[in-house]
């Protein structure tokens, strides 16, 4: 079947704009995770979906970083009034249950912030 | 704070070694250790996962340790060829069940 799909796979953006970075985990996978990769370095966690519910979201930066996931399989990661420091590669996973599964990872959205 | 490291940042080998990357983390409460590999404009691709229980994971000419008690695992690359050049993370699973991952090492296969 189909891996984790995230679009777009490039996203060039003024300062101050407002982003969304979209998700669509493998069918049938409860959980899901999002990660942020900057140049030369591993991800850092944002955030993990059990479901619909956000089950901690404790690697978000700030205020400005918000993620949904309305009904338990697409998610949209959205970044308001946008920083150059938030250009990043934005890396979605997905797994079957959260716990010790594997997780499966999208190819990622590269996010450019002008 | 876990924190995890993997050393070499760089490694470039002639094509045929054997080779070995490691990786070491700092709190030994973890649930699983994984493997991963990324190419340029990729995303990443897992490897190999040992669960905390486990000592070892072997696949075709992969295998990785993990002794959790001194926080160290080794990825061990036999008859390196060209195509194995990429990015390999290494990556803990932590008691809340996030990622927690280190800065990767560069591996060059020089043909």
């Amino acid at each position: 079947g189909a891996g984790v799909s995230q679009t777009p796979s490039n996203k060039v953006t003024e300062k101050g704009k407002y982003v969304e970075l979209r998700c669509d985990p493998i069918s049938g996978h409860t959980a899901l995770y999002w990660y942020r990769q900057s140049l030369g370095q591993g991800p850092e966690f944002l955030i993990y979906f059990q479901g619909t519910g956000a089950a901690d979201d404790s690697g978000l930066p700030n205020d400005r970083f918000f993620a949904v996931r309305p009904e338990g399989s697409v998610s949209t990661l959205k970044i308001q009034r946008t920083e150059r420091g938030d250009s990043a590669v934005y890396l979605c996973a997905s797994s079957l249950n959260s716990g010790s599964d594997e997780q499966f990872f999208g190819p990622g959205t590269r996010l450019t912030v002008l | 704070k876990q924190e995890v490291t993997q050393i070499p940042a760089a490694l470039s080998v002639p094509e045929g070694e054997n080779l070995v990357l490691n990786c070491s983390f700092t709190d030994s409460a973890i649930y699983n250790l994984q493997w991963f590999r990324q190419d340029p404009g990729k995303g990443l691709t897992s490897l190999l996962l040992i669960q905390s229980s486990q000592r070892e994971q072997t696949s075709g000419r992969l295998n990785a340790s993990l002794d959790k008690s001194s926080g160290r695992s080794t990825l061990y690359i036999a008859a390196s060829q060209p195509g194995d050049s990429a990015t390999y993370l290494c990556a803990v699973e932590d008691s809340n069940y996030q990622l927690i991952w280190g800065a990767g090492t560069k591996l060059i296969i020089k043909p």
